[in-house]
């Protein structure tokens, strides 16, 4: 079975940076055609894509967000790990990780984490 | 970027009727297209990925179709469990991925 798990604080300063962990289970992100994304969603309001990384060590990035994050893999915890640096109010979302396969669904996310909520404010 | 709009933002259909959910992209996404149910509280659900081919266990009842830059969702017989939120997500300018606004489903 496979699953995803995001940790990180539930609550963030303006100006600080949040790191958020993604901890998975049921597969291998150092299989060939793996790939772990985090995906996020401000209450009420629609997803959005922030980051990819994938079995080879690539790593993506929104191209507005992109100055702000970085994403790294320890393939050897099964973890995914995301910063978003310079929090504002606006960064108040659920941050979800998801896996894309590879399979033939690639490109789509087939299972995601339960979310976990951030809120920036001092 | 490619914006992906969807159509109605809000849609009120009967149990029982069929819905048909709308997603139109800003330029053509080939069949790179995926369709999500989000119900309150839970994560994303993927339903349909490359356009028209249900994901494991997703049932019969909910198809998809369309390519390029038109493309649809439809519901057949509406289940009181199916009225959600529905995303549709384009992977064709990967990875630079995008979402539409979403589509909510309620009851009429």
């Amino acid at each position: 079975q496979v699953t995803l798990r995001e940790s990180g604080p539930a609550l963030v300063k303006p100006t600080q940076t949040l790191t958020l962990t993604c901890t998975f289970s049921g597969f291998s992100l150092s299989t060939s055609g793996m790939c772990v994304s985090w995906v996020r969603q401000p209450p009420g309001k629609a997803l959005e894509w922030l980051a990819l990384i994938d079995w080879d060590d690539d790593k993506y990035y929104s191209t507005s967000l992109k100055t702000r994050l970085t994403i790294s893999k320890d393939t050897s915890k099964n973890q995914v790990v995301l910063t978003m640096t310079n929090m504002d109010p606006v960064d108040t979302a659920t941050y979800y990780c998801a896996r894309i396969s590879n399979s033939g669904s690639y490109g789509a996310f087939d299972i995601w984490g339960q979310g976990t909520m951030v809120t920036v404010s001092s | 970027e490619i914006v992906m709009t969807q159509s109605p933002a809000t849609l009120s259909v009967s149990p029982g009727e069929r819905a048909t959910l709308s997603c139109r992209a800003s330029q053509s996404v080939s069949s790179n297209l995926a369709w999500y149910q989000q119900k309150p509280g839970q994560a994303p659900r993927l339903l349909i990925y490359g356009a028209s081919t249900r994901a494991t266990g997703i049932p019969a009842r909910f198809s998809g179709s369309g390519s390029g830059t038109e493309f649809t969702l439809t519901i057949s017989s509406l289940q009181s469990e199916d009225f959600a939120v529905y995303y549709c997500q384009q992977y064709n300018n990967w990875p630079q991925i995008t979402f539409g606004q979403g589509t909510r489903l309620e009851i009429k």
